[in-house]
């Protein structure tokens, strides 16, 4: 199986900042990694897809970059609803997985 | 746009079958794969499985013994069964499109199923 780490797991910032999150694969997973937001009691959200291909209706201050084993979220200017659980998750390999995720709090 | 709707008993005892429905309303069940999803409270996302609308079955393997999933593409329904339930079970159990299939695009609102000794 394909094991995701995500780093941090938490992350205290402000509105405004700019916030980077990792993921990074057990082996190469080329370019099959997705990038997800769920806020409490909600279900998640995809935002990236393809490692950085923007979904649709998703705002251009999320992108997404990386190849192989390491993956990039980055949040350009973190806005009030941008407060939430974000995580990663493979599809190279049939058996899919996600990363343990990433809290996102307010500083 | 599509929708998911989980349902299903929201309490199921220890060693008895967990058996919830996804049904897919304004779209179509066609031509996609469509993906079980569970998160124990508190807790990260473990992928359970997948069905093409075909029939055809891909399990997480630290479920394979436990799990079948289900499609129904007259009643536009896909269903999950897990065996032999335990308190480790405990969670929110989500439907999700899987589109590609490489990605979850569509998921349903998720439902609570608490596993009871």
């Amino acid at each position: 199986d394909i094991q995701m780490t995500q780093s941090p797991s938490s992350l205290s910032a402000s509105v405004g900042d700019r916030v980077t999150i990792t993921c990074r694969a057990s082996q190469s997973i080329i370019s099959y990694l997705n990038w997800y937001q769920q806020k409490p009691g909600k279900a998640p959200k995809l935002l990236i897809y393809a490692a950085s291909s923007l979904q649709s209706g998703v705002p251009a201050r999320f992108s997404g970059s990386g190849s192989g084993t390491d993956f990039t979220l980055t949040i350009s200017s973190l806005q009030p609803e941008d407060f939430a659980t974000y995580y990663c998750q493979q599809s190279y390999s049939t058996t899919r997985s996600f990363g343990q995720g990433t809290k996102v709090e307010i500083k | 746009q599509v929708q998911l709707q989980e349902s299903g008993p929201g309490l199921v005892k220890s060693s008895e079958t967990l058996s919830l429905t996804c049904t897919v309303s304004s779209g179509s069940i066609k031509s996609y794969y469509w993906s079980w999803i569970r998160q124990p409270p508190g807790k990260g996302l473990e992928w359970i499985g997948y069905i093409y609308y075909s029939g055809s079955t891909n399990y997480n393997p630290s479920l394979r013994s436990r799990v079948t999933i289900s499609i129904d593409t007259s009643k536009k329904q896909v269903s999950l069964k897990l065996t032999s339930v335990t308190a480790a079970d405990t969670a929110v159990y989500y439907c999700a499109r899987d589109y590609g299939p490489d990605r979850f695009d569509i998921w349903g609102q998720g439902t609570m199923v608490t596993v009871s000794s």
